[in-house]
């Protein structure tokens, strides 16, 4: 069985600085992708960022990146210049290749001070 | 943009009785999912559904059942209520292809009493 661990329950950071968010995973597959999704308060989780487990570069979405580092089983995401908005929980997640199911891990409350 | 409807954001109901919680997606997904959200747990898979009437248990199915007798619709039914299953309730589909990309709806926070 898949297992995701976010080790950072909560972080808080100021405007404009930059955040890592870690995340390890252990499975057996060779094929499969990761995810990091966005929860804010009160509002409906959404996808930030997906990163294939057979490709070498690292995924980007603007001010988004992950570091996926697969001999490690480690998928941190970084986000740079952080804004007010991205307050919220974050999950990283783990799918099969084979799959559809998502592994959750247990979240990681951010906070962006003003 | 695809909507994923959960019926009722907030319920109280007392042990014993019997829950339905209701989402419903407007995208035509071919799969369809219940999730439930706990502080320090994250989200654990209760039962997904990969087309009409096919169902198949998560992570933790104990104490829950589905009905998917349409494919827009997916309900999380609770058959005796009890105080460990107070919780956040999340629903979420996507279509077979999408890769992992699922689209949540709002959540129905449950507490039982």
């Amino acid at each position: 069985a898949q297992t995701v661990t976010q080790s950072q329950p909560e972080m808080s950071v100021q405007e404009a600085e930059t955040v890592t968010l870690s995340c390890t995973y252990d499975t057996s597959e060779s094929n499969y992708y990761l995810f990091w999704y966005k929860q804010p308060p009160s509002r409906q989780m959404i996808l930030v960022i997906r990163q294939e487990a057979y490709k070498q570069q690292n995924a980007t979405e603007n001010r988004f990146s992950v570091n996926f580092q697969k001999a490690a089983k480690s998928f941190s995401l970084k986000i740079s210049d952080s804004q007010l908005g991205d307050t919220a929980m974050y999950f990283c997640a783990f799918m099969k290749q084979s799959g559809q199911k998502l592994v959750f891990g247990q979240g990681t409350r951010l906070t962006i001070n003003p | 943009d695809v909507k994923v409807t959960q019926s009722s954001r907030y319920l109280v109901k007392r042990t014993g009785e019997k829950v339905f919680l209701e989402c419903v997606q407007d995208m035509d997904h071919e799969n369809m999912f219940w999730y439930r959200q706990d502080p320090g747990l994250g989200l654990r898979l209760i039962y997904f559904s990969y087309d009409v009437k096919m169902k198949e248990k998560g992570d933790i199915p104990e104490g829950y059942s589905v009905s998917r007798e349409k494919k827009e619709r997916f309900s999380l039914i609770l058959e005796s209520a009890s105080t460990n299953q107070t919780s956040m309730y999340l629903c979420a589909s996507t279509r077979t292809g999408l890769t992992g990309e699922l689209f949540f709806g709002e959540g129905s926070r449950l507490t039982v009493l």
